[in-house]
């Protein structure tokens, strides 16, 4: 089966402008994540989607981040405007059922530097 | 305040040299602890899940165990292949909310 696409995989951009990244999960999973990965850390958990609902958006920056999910497939996750500590591997994620155990697929993440 | 800490940061073994690497968590109703193998520029690989103290589950070389309070990943005569970062993963937050929170992963090197 196909895996989770994610693009750009690379993005340069200059502090307090906006970038914008795209996923697209694997086909018939419900629920999907973004995840935010420091150099030298491991991910972390900025939102996740049931569908095209919001379950947990609790460590989202809302101030300058914001993601949708209008179809429930695909998803969009935007930062406007950036700012250096900003940089960072973004990762998709998703996973088949909800609320059930089962693990998460990820993508292969979209590298952002911002100068 | 960490919640999931692994040791070693970083370790470095001979081909063939078995060796553990400690995920140790600090939380109350676990709800699943996770592994993941992550290369170089690309994202995390599921490898195990495990739910409850006693648990094991194998895979070619590596062996996750589970008890109350943290979890081994031992891997036996790595070869050079082996070489990544493993990061440890908990299930925290209830009523769906199954987002996952990762330790920093331990970066082991294999050398021929």
């Amino acid at each position: 089966e196909a895996g989770v696409a994610q693009s750009p995989r690379y993005k340069i951009i200059e502090k307090r402008q906006s970038v914008a990244f795209w996923c697209n999960p694997i086909s018939g999973h419900a629920t999907l994540y973004w995840y935010q990965q420091i150099l030298g850390q491991g991910p972390k958990l900025l939102i996740q989607f049931q569908n095209n609902g919001v379950v947990d958006d609790s460590q989202l920056p809302k101030d300058r981040f914001s993601a949708e999910r209008l179809k429930g497939v695909d998803s969009t996750l935007k930062i406007q405007p950036a700012k250096l500590e900003d940089s960072a591997v973004y990762l998709c994620a998703s996973s088949l059922a909800f609320g059930r155990p089962t693990w998460q697929y990820f993508g292969p993440g979209t590298r952002l530097t911002v100068t | 305040e960490d919640q999931v800490t692994q040791s070693p940061e970083a370790l470095r073994l001979q081909e063939g040299e078995s060796s553990s690497l400690n995920c140790s968590y600090t939380v109350s109703g676990l709800r699943g602890l996770f592994w993941y193998r992550q290369d170089p520029g690309k994202g995390p690989e599921f490898l195990f899940t495990l739910y409850s103290a006693g648990e094991e589950k194998e895979k070619e070389r590596l062996k996750a165990t589970l008890t109350k309070k943290e979890s081994f990943l031992h891997i036996t005569a790595p070869k050079p292949e082996d070489s990544a970062t493993y990061l440890c993963a908990v299930r925290l937050r209830g009523g769906g909310a199954d987002g996952l929170t990762f330790g920093k992963g331990t970066h082991l090197i294999i050398q021929p």
